[in-house]
């Protein structure tokens, strides 16, 4: 299995849902990452697990809650979002921090 | 953090033209990554290359770390590879993506 998979594909939420995206990787990589991308924008780096480890959080509000329970495996937790929350989620995955990194085709967020 | 520009930011060719995107970043890198953005939101890899060059059909690419800029090549263009080219040097502790450049390929 060489790919990394996103589900759900698309979410809706209300400012007062709580939800969670999942990403899931079987390549035996140990770090795992966590991006936003608005629209016509790069993508930005939200959170990095190292070795199922939280070693890199770039600022983000705590109504984003990562989680990594297990090697293969990275969620992360919705809850009281904002409409500007509204984007691409991008997970990545890479045989170790900051090799080349391998990404999953993304969640699709609508926050109303 | 370390700076990337892309350039150009768009670019629209006729099918089977020529094309070259260039990456130019501030500070010296571990590595260079290269990808594909489809329509879709898809993150496609293209070159893993920290310096030298690597083809891989009718694209290739050439990273010259000491100078500080990669180029990628695309030949032969199709309408499938339109999309957003992003180019993203690792730093110490991070990826750094450009702002890309969005090709459109006509028929």
């Amino acid at each position: 299995d060489t790919e990394v998979t996103q589900t759900p594909k698309h979410l809706v939420m209300g400012m007062t849902n709580k939800k969670s995206l999942k990403c899931e990787q079987h390549m035996g990589h140990r770090a795992m990452y966590w991006y936003k991308q608005k629209a016509k924008k790069p993508p930005e780096l939200m959170f990095v697990y190292s070795y199922e480890k939280l070693s890199i959080n770039e600022s983000v509000p705590s109504r984003f809650s990562p989680e990594c329970p297990n090697s293969s495996l990275l969620n992360l937790h919705l809850h009281a979002l904002q409409p500007e929350d509204s984007a691409l989620y991008l997970c990545a995955s890479s045989p170790l921090p900051y090799n080349e990194q391998f990404f999953g085709p993304g969640t699709r967020l609508t926050v109303l | 953090g370390i700076q990337v520009e892309q350039s150009p930011p768009d670019l629209i060719l006729q099918e089977g033209a020529n094309s070259t995107l260039r990456c130019n970043f501030s500070d010296s890198v571990n590595n260079l990554q290269w990808f594909h953005q489809n329509p879709w939101g898809q993150l496609i890899n293209l070159f893993y290359i920290p310096s030298g060059t690597k083809q891989n059909g009718r694209l290739s690419a050439t990273t010259v770390a000491t100078e500080r800029y990669s180029l990628l090549y695309i030949s032969s263009s199709q309408t499938t590879d339109s999309g957003v080219y992003f180019c993203a040097p690792t730093g110490a502790n991070n990826l750094f993506f450009g702002t890309g450049t969005r090709l459109t390929v006509i028929p």
